[in-house]
């Protein structure tokens, strides 16, 4: 069984840089894995902030990006702003399948 | 363009719950529909996906057998049905759809399903 790995929690400072990763069990992730990057806020439905590894919507923040980094996937927030407090999960495909990472917790603080 | 999903429901152990999934505002049979589930507290998991246009799925493994997808192209609303409910499936049900360039805009609201005896 496919597992993707994200970080349970990170606690960054407003103003501050923090990369979220997102990691395959079948190894390497490359483009071909078309990661998706998602915040989701309590109560609410996820919401797409980053596609195909580095695409962002219209309403994603400049301060959002997504790279490929070392294997993994990776989502960067500078300049982290107080409203960036969320889970965020990682999504990968795999041909016939889609798998979510765990999701990371992130703390503004 | 939106997603709009049946309401709250709440099953007994070992019945059937089918969840509803309206389209609107673009081309029905263009997009997958995925369906994720987040049970309380926990993370979101993919459940499967539809091709409206052949009504073809793909159902995460976890999920074979129990789940079920289907569509109706006449009013454009995709269904996710999944039989023999367990106390553990009590969880929010989502359907998105799933754009050109792998990406999953917009999303449902969201469909409460509670297990209770």
């Amino acid at each position: 069984q496919t597992v993707v790995t994200q970080e349970p929690s990170l606690t960054v400072s407003p103003g501050g840089t923090v990369t979220l990763t997102c990691a395959s069990s079948t190894g390497a992730v490359t483009s071909g894995y078309y990661p998706i990057w998602f915040q989701q806020k309590p109560g609410h439905a996820p919401r797409a902030l980053i596609y195909s590894t580095n695409n962002k919507h219209s309403w994603t923040p400049a301060r959002f990006s997504g790279s490929l980094l070392g294997g993994k996937a990776a989502l960067t927030l500078s300049t982290v702003q107080p409203e960036d407090e969320a889970e965020y999960y990682c999504l990968l495909f795999y041909g016939d399948a889609w798998v979510f990472g765990g999701g990371t917790k992130l703390t503004v603080l | 363009v939106q997603l709009v999903q049946s309401g709250a429901e709440v099953k007994k152990p070992g019945a059937s719950v089918k969840v509803s999934c309206k389209a609107s505002g673009y081309t029905f049979t263009a997009h997958y529909i995925h369906w994720v589930r987040q049970a309380p507290g926990q993370g979101l998991e993919w459940m499967g996906r539809i091709n409206p246009n052949s009504g073809a799925t793909d159902y995460a493994q976890k999920f074979q057998g129990s789940v079920t997808m289907t569509r109706d192209t006449s009013i454009s609303t995709a269904y996710m049905e999944l039989s023999r409910l367990k106390y553990d499936d009590t969880a929010v049900y989502y359907c998105a759809r799933q754009n050109f360039g792998y990406d999953f805009d917009p999303w449902g609201q969201g469909t409460l399903v509670t297990v209770s005896s």
